[in-house]
């Protein structure tokens, strides 16, 4: 059974970082396209972020320069390192596999999310 | 980057009813569309995928069609457990995008 779940949230100042991470089980994060959305509070879904299994990584503009996805192969987690933040980048983070089926790329496993606050 | 609508934003319905939720891309995306349908306080699920293939353990009243520009998400006499708000997403080319979402709502 594939497992994902996401910690690191939490409540920072404008301009602070943090380090989300998102455990892995049931799937092999290195030999995966592993991604990130994001959800402000009451609003929509946003695409942050995604790793492809050759490691290549894009972001959405809102993120570029100041979000990195990476991946630990040992511990078989994916990180989102988040800085500079701001107010709009308060939301719930989630993470998920992204399945290639064929040409499609759907996101098939989801984790529960992990809210990230960012208040003065 | 590709931006998606939605339409409609909202909408009520009754238990049985067929209701259709239109999407459209900026672009050109081929089949590239995938729909997910979210429950509060829930992550999405993913419901279809390349514009008209249901995802394993997807009951058969949800379908999907369309292509280039515009999809559609049909649900067939919908059930209660159906009420939910759903997401259209082009996995086309990176920056991926997902339209703003369609809340489907009880009447």
């Amino acid at each position: 059974e594939v497992q994902l779940v996401e910690s690191g949230g939490g409540l920072v100042q404008p301009g602070g970082s943090l380090r989300l991470s998102c455990a892995a089980s049931g799937l092999t994060v290195s030999s995966s396209y592993m991604t990130w959305v994001r959800q402000a509070p009451g609003k929509g879904l946003e695409w942050v972020s995604v790793i492809y299994s050759s490691g290549v990584t894009y972001y959405a503009g809102s993120v570029k320069g100041r979000f990195t996805i990476s991946r630990d192969f040992s511990k078989n987690t994916l990180y989102l390192q988040v800085n500079s933040l701001r107010v709009e980048d308060t939301a719930v983070y989630y993470c998920a596999r992204v399945v290639t089926l064929g040409y499609a790329t759907p996101f098939d496993y989801w984790g529960q999310g992990t809210l990230v606050t960012v208040s003065s | 980057d590709i931006r998606m609508t939605q339409s409609p934003s909202s909408l009520s319905a009754s238990v049985g009813d067929r209701v259709t939720i239109t999407c459209r891309a900026s672009h050109d995306i081929m089949t590239y569309l995938n729909w997910y349908q979210q429950k509060p306080g829930k992550a999405p699920n993913l419901l279809i995928f390349a514009t008209s293939n249901l995802q394993s353990g997807v009951p058969s009243r949800f379908s999907g069609s369309g292509s280039g520009t515009d999809f559609t998400l049909t649900i067939t006499s919908l059930q209660p457990e159906d009420f939910a708000t759903y997401y259209c997403q082009q996995s086309y080319s990176p920056p991926w995008t997902f339209g703003p979402g369609t809340k489907v709502e009880i009447k």
